[in-house]
């Protein structure tokens, strides 16, 4: 079962503008939630993260918004940048020793339009 | 230091061969994960090790599959009698085990291919 989801697999938005990418989840003992972005032939890299006591933290242009409630969290770019163009993952995790591990979406594609 | 180092970045090999793959860590991270990832899907849990300890194994980690990490530094993944399905990207990733253990740093990734 899919426990990590991102129901698009793109996204086109126009350079200068906000992009917003969404996740939802199914497990509720996640408890930590990142975001990765990934070009072409290199691996993840990781982009900002939050904590399940949050629900909100920013990171330069990067803001991801936590939905506990919903099992919702969203990043959004603002301003879009041609170099924002990659693949961008949810992953969520557990607490505690052991738990720490990664559960991945299956990404969805920004493409920032010039 | 580098960051995570895996090698080979592709490996074309006939079904039945057997192939490894290694992956070099960051130098002071003691938790190291393989992850597989095919097209169209996120990254994929396989398993991990906190120093040469292997504490978790995915039901996705048949028993062709075995990885090691002997001295708690860098790591093998060896595919035994491949299959088609074992076409994949296998991603090394690693991280330190207490407040950042939930932060991995990905390498690049080595890129099977069975024929």
């Amino acid at each position: 079962d899919q426990q990590v989801k991102q129901n698009s697999p793109s996204l086109s938005v126009q350079e200068g503008r906000i992009s917003i990418l969404n996740c939802d989840y199914t497990n509720s003992m996640f408890d930590y939630f990142l975001w990765y972005k990934k070009y072409p032939a290199e691996g993840p890299t990781f982009l900002i993260s939050i904590s399940s006591i949050k629900d909100k933290n920013e990171d330069g242009r990067f803001t991801v918004f936590l939905n506990k409630s919903a099992k919702h969290l969203s990043l959004h770019i603002v301003p879009s940048q041609p170099g924002d163009s990659a693949v961008y993952f949810c992953a969520a995790s557990g607490y505690g020793f052991g738990n720490e591990k990664l559960t991945f979406g299956t990404g969805t594609r920004l493409t920032i339009i010039p | 230091d580098t960051g995570v180092s895996q090698n080979p970045r592709h490996k074309i090999t006939k079904r039945g061969q057997n192939v490894t793959f290694r992956c070099d860590p960051i130098s002071e991270h003691n938790r190291l994960y393989w992850y597989r990832q095919t097209l169209g899907q996120g990254p994929e849990f396989l398993t991990y090790f906190q120093n040469e300890a292997q504490l978790e194994k995915s039901r996705l980690l048949s028993d062709r599959f075995s990885a090691e990490r002997p001295k708690g530094s860098f790591s093998t993944l060896e595919i035994q009698r491949t299959e088609q399905g074992d076409s994949a990207m296998y991603l090394c990733a690693s991280s330190l085990a207490g407040a950042g253990a939930n932060v991995l740093t990905f390498g690049a990734g080595s890129r099977l291919t069975v024929l």
